[in-house]
């Protein structure tokens, strides 16, 4: 079974800063890799993947991941931020050979100040 | 065009009574799931269906039931709701296996009086 750590509940940044938001996570296999947006009353929105191949991953509103095998680990990154990007991130991961339900981590509340 | 869609939006009742919740995709995908997000934001699967099929059940009350009469459609009818049953309910949608992303709807708020 596999496990999913977001290292942070809150991440509170100014505009136009950039920002990190930690992922690890834990499996005995190979894995793959998501993370989710999800808007004030609105359900999640998949941000981006990482099913194989190059370890950075860039998504969509300019987000982007690097999977780091040797830290199980699968950061978020954005090099500056909007205040639109006010929103809950998820973190979630499944394993290559087993069940197809993705064990998503409890969240990062990112709030961007003007 | 909405992909996956809940209704009602929100669900304000009392205890003990019955209520349901409707979801549809129209992406065509087999699988479906319900996930309850309680006010931590934490997000648990409830139910997971993949061919009108139940694949996973959860440890969740038997007041829970799904029911899936198409592929593209999941709804969920709880029985003598309780306090701890307030919540936001998600439902979703994806293609089977484990690297395909999951859709989800906008949800649904249920709160109980």
């Amino acid at each position: 079974a596999q496990s999913v750590t977001q290292l942070d509940s809150q991440v509170p940044v100014f505009e136009e800063a950039p920002v990190e938001l930690r992922c690890n996570y834990s499996s005995s296999v190979s894995v793959y890799l998501f993370w989710y947006v999800q808007y004030p009353n609105q359900g999640l929105q998949l941000l981006l993947k990482y099913l194989s191949g190059s370890t950075l991953v860039k998504g969509i509103n300019g987000f982007e991941a690097e999977f780091n095998k040797s830290q199980t680990s699968f950061h978020l990154r954005k090099p500056s931020v909007h205040i639109s990007d006010t929103a809950e991130y998820f973190c979630a991961v499944s394993d290559t050979g087993g069940s197809y339900i993705p064990t998503f981590g409890r969240g990062t509340s990112l709030i961007v100040h003007p | 065009d909405t992909a996956v869609s809940q209704t009602p939006k929100y669900l304000v009742t009392q205890m003990g009574n019955d209520k349901s919740i409707k979801c549809e995709q129209n992406l065509g995908h087999d699988t479906m799931y319900w996930y309850k997000q309680d006010s931590k934001k934490f997000l648990k699967i409830m139910f997971s269906y993949n061919n009108k099929e139940l694949i996973i059940n959860e440890t969740v009350p038997n007041r829970f039931s799904p029911k899936s009469p198409d592929k593209a459609h999941l709804n969920l009818h709880i029985n003598s709701l309780e306090l701890g049953d307030s919540a936001v309910y998600f439902c979703a949608s994806s293609q089977t296996g484990p690297n395909q992303p999951q859709h989800f709807g906008d949800g649904t708020r249920l709160s109980i009086l």
